[in-house]
């Protein structure tokens, strides 16, 4: 079965630009959630979406948002780009609600200039 | 909120000794306590779990000791070898909420 899939890989944008990453999660799950990690903050809870129902959401700004398709698949966007906004975003899915065993992606590797 | 605390932050060992991370959470009703190995490039791994109802797992050189009165849990990992190298997190999770962290080990296995 294959894992967790994250597109695009590494994206370069510039302070004040938007973005979208796109999540896939494993087939026959249903939970995504999102992650921010940096070296200083480590591994932060973005939000979790479920049934494209935003379940949970972590402690972040506005700019920040995200959306859960019919077929699992999940976006995040993040409007009006921070340098402090660079990171790793990781998406894990899990089977159902209230399962708890989660399983990451890759990530996708953003820089903002 | 939950808050994790891991130690230690790095740490270093010869090629077939022992490796033991621990960490304590704060919130008794966590249930879940997951550990995730990540290699560089990578994303986390779920290496191995446990739940609030079981005291131990093992599997194979891995194993996860879990106290609930003391409101810890520590991966042990025995004989290690080079590509056990990478950074380890721990994470505990209530249902209804969301997994919370520890800030990660690094850990290097010397040959």
């Amino acid at each position: 079965k294959a894992g967790v899939t994250q597109t695009p890989r590494y994206l370069i944008k510039t302070r004040g630009q938007q973005v979208t990453l796109s999540c896939s999660p494993i087939s026959g799950h249903r939970s995504v959630s999102w992650y921010q990690q940096t070296p200083g903050q480590g591994l932060q809870f973005l939000f979790e979406y479920f049934s494209e129902t935003q379940r949970n959401k972590g402690n972040f700004p506005g700019r920040f948002s995200g959306r859960q398709f019919s077929n699992s698949r999940s976006e995040m966007n993040v409007s009006t780009l921070e340098l402090g906004d660079s990171a790793l975003y990781l998406c894990a899915s899990s089977p159902g609600l209230d399962t708890d065993t989660q399983y990451f992606g890759p990530g996708t590797r953003l820089t903002v200039l | 909120g939950e808050n994790v605390e891991q130690h230690p932050s790095t740490l270093s060992v010869q090629e077939g000794d022992s490796a033991v991370i621990k960490c304590t959470y704060s919130d008794s009703a966590s249930n879940y306590f997951p550990w995730y190995k990540q290699e560089l490039g990578k994303g986390p791994q779920l290496i191995i779990d446990i739940r609030s109802n079981v005291g131990e797992k093992k599997d194979q050189r891995i194993a996860v000791t879990l106290n609930k009165t003391a409101k810890h849990f520590s991966l042990h990992i025995t004989e290690t070898q080079p590509e056990d190298s990478a950074v380890y997190f721990c994470a505990s999770f209530n249902y209804g909420q969301n997994f919370v962290f520890g800030p990660g080990t690094r850990l290097s296995v010397l040959p």
